[in-house]
């Protein structure tokens, strides 16, 4: 099946600093890619979805200044979360759809733990 | 707006008894379900596809049914063992994305 990889796969970082997360498909050309946060015991609830080349369209109630997202090519995804604060802790996940795909595939997902 | 509930959240049983994981969705219209396995920490491994013309998918001890008209659809895990202890998230596409459930917690004790 196809693969995608996320880096890092765990972060700690301070309150008030930016961290990236980047999601790649390994294997195979990602037109679409989507980001999820996970809260424990909680659904994956969708934060935006990115195709490649466009600006990435945000679900209601994400903060698109905040959770900046780039989808700058077929293989790679960012989403960069600016300055962070302990409520961003959380487990974000990515998945990507090929052309012509019905089926996404997701990444292992990054812990990040704003301090 | 899709509403995915998953019942129970969280169950244990003992090894070789057989697994009922039960998925229910608002709205019909959609065009697939499809199971997903999380481990504690973890991203997801996908389980089963069902299209919404189907009725049915089954892969080695699991087997998921869906009835799209009522808005269900279960999974079946026979003979569970220990390695089937982990979260089964339950997903519905339509309108263009995925909308998930919260998850049936599963511990199978040995």
């Amino acid at each position: 099946g196809a693969v995608v990889s996320q880096h890092p796969s765990r972060v700690i970082c301070k309150s008030g600093t930016s961290v990236k997360i980047e999601c790649r498909s390994l294997d195979f050309q990602a037109t679409t890619m989507f980001w999820y946060r996970q809260f424990p015991k909680q659904s994956l609830m969708l934060m935006a979805t990115s195709n490649e080349g466009s600006k990435a369209t945000y679900e209601q109630g994400v903060e698109k200044d905040k959770f900046l997202i780039n989808h700058a090519s077929l293989t790679l995804s960012t989403l960069t979360v600016t300055s962070a604060h302990p409520e961003d802790s959380s487990f974000y996940i990515c998945s990507a759809r090929g052309r012509n795909q019905e089926t996404q595939y997701f990444g292992p997902g990054t812990r990040l733990l704003v301090l | 707006k899709q509403e995915v509930t998953q019942i129970p959240a969280a169950l244990s049983v003992p090894e070789g008894e057989n697994l009922v994981l039960n998925c229910s969705f608002t709205d019909s219209a959609i065009y697939n379900l499809q199971w997903f396995r999380q481990d504690p920490g973890k991203g997801l491994t996908s389980l089963l596809l069902i299209q919404s013309s189907q009725r049915e998918q089954t892969s080695g001890r699991l087997n998921a049914s869906l009835d799209k008209s009522s808005g269900r659809s279960t999974l079946y895990i026979a003979a569970s063992q220990p390695g089937d202890s982990a979260t089964y998230l339950c997903a519905v596409y339509g309108n263009n994305r995925l909308a998930f459930g919260k998850g049936n917690q599963v511990v199978v004790i040995p």
